[in-house]
């Protein structure tokens, strides 16, 4: 059982815009930043989204992060056959003094 | 900048192995650093992190008592010690850079390749 919880499946056909939620507490979303990794298949995980909204350098801005209160989501617009990956998103938590994951949503390109 | 992890393998049960995280390419010891594991088919689970000094460590639950997270910043490296090796301890091991921006506001933004611990 994660402490943050995402949907396990997600799906759209290209050129589409699909949104993955993530859903926390009040110790990890609701006092810190949500930060969201795309791991392809066979590879290490690669970050997406930091301080919940922010597109590192090199990340097309088909890519968006938002929050709100203790949930977070992840849209990806114009969707690509690339795109289909594990994405998770992951926040600091207060209580725990520990890193926690949601489950992680396998994204399939139709 | 990269990460490099080593020291996987396959161990018994009840075994000890200490995985070595090599850093290039960024001062090393200015970064919290990570570990993260990610069992076979299975999601991200947060291991262990390490204050730039090594003076803070934290650890998941799960692995406290049987793991410790350790950095020689003269050497560039992070390590992970992991005693009384148990089935559900098999898993690909990452590391990876914690950037801290400010107050409540980290992530990973540098990852390894990963190394591979099968405990069997």
């Amino acid at each position: 059982q994660s402490a943050l919880t995402q949907p396990p499946s997600a799906s759209g056909t290209p050129g589409q815009r699909v949104t993955i939620s993530c859903s926390g507490s009040s110790s990890n979303i609701g006092g810190n930043t949500v930060n969201w990794y795309q791991q392809l298949p066979g590879t290490a995980p690669k970050l997406l989204i930091y301080s919940s909204n922010q597109r590192p350098s090199g990340i097309p801005d088909r890519f968006s992060g938002s929050k709100s209160g203790t949930s977070a989501s992840l849209a990806i617009s114009g969707l690509q056959s690339e795109d289909e990956a594990d994405y998770y998103c992951a926040a600091w938590d207060d209580s725990l003094n520990a890193w926690v994951f949601g489950g992680g949503t396998k994204l399939t390109v139709l | 900048v990269q990460l490099v992890e080593s020291g996987g393998g396959l161990v018994q049960p009840g075994g000890s192995l200490r995985l070595s995280c090599a850093a290039s390419g960024f001062p090393f010891s200015s970064f919290w650093m990570t570990w993260v594991r990610q069992a076979p088919g299975k999601g991200l689970e947060w291991v262990a992190n390490i204050r730039q000094e090594g003076s803070e460590k934290y650890y998941v639950d799960s692995v406290k008592g049987r793991v410790t997270i350790s950095r020689d910043n003269a050497k560039n490296s992070l390590y992970l010690q992991i005693n009384s090796l148990r089935a559900e301890d098999t898993a690909v091991y990452y590391c990876a850079r914690e950037w801290h921006r400010s107050t409540a506001d980290y992530a990973f933004d540098i990852w390894g390749q990963g190394t591979m611990v099968t405990v069997s």
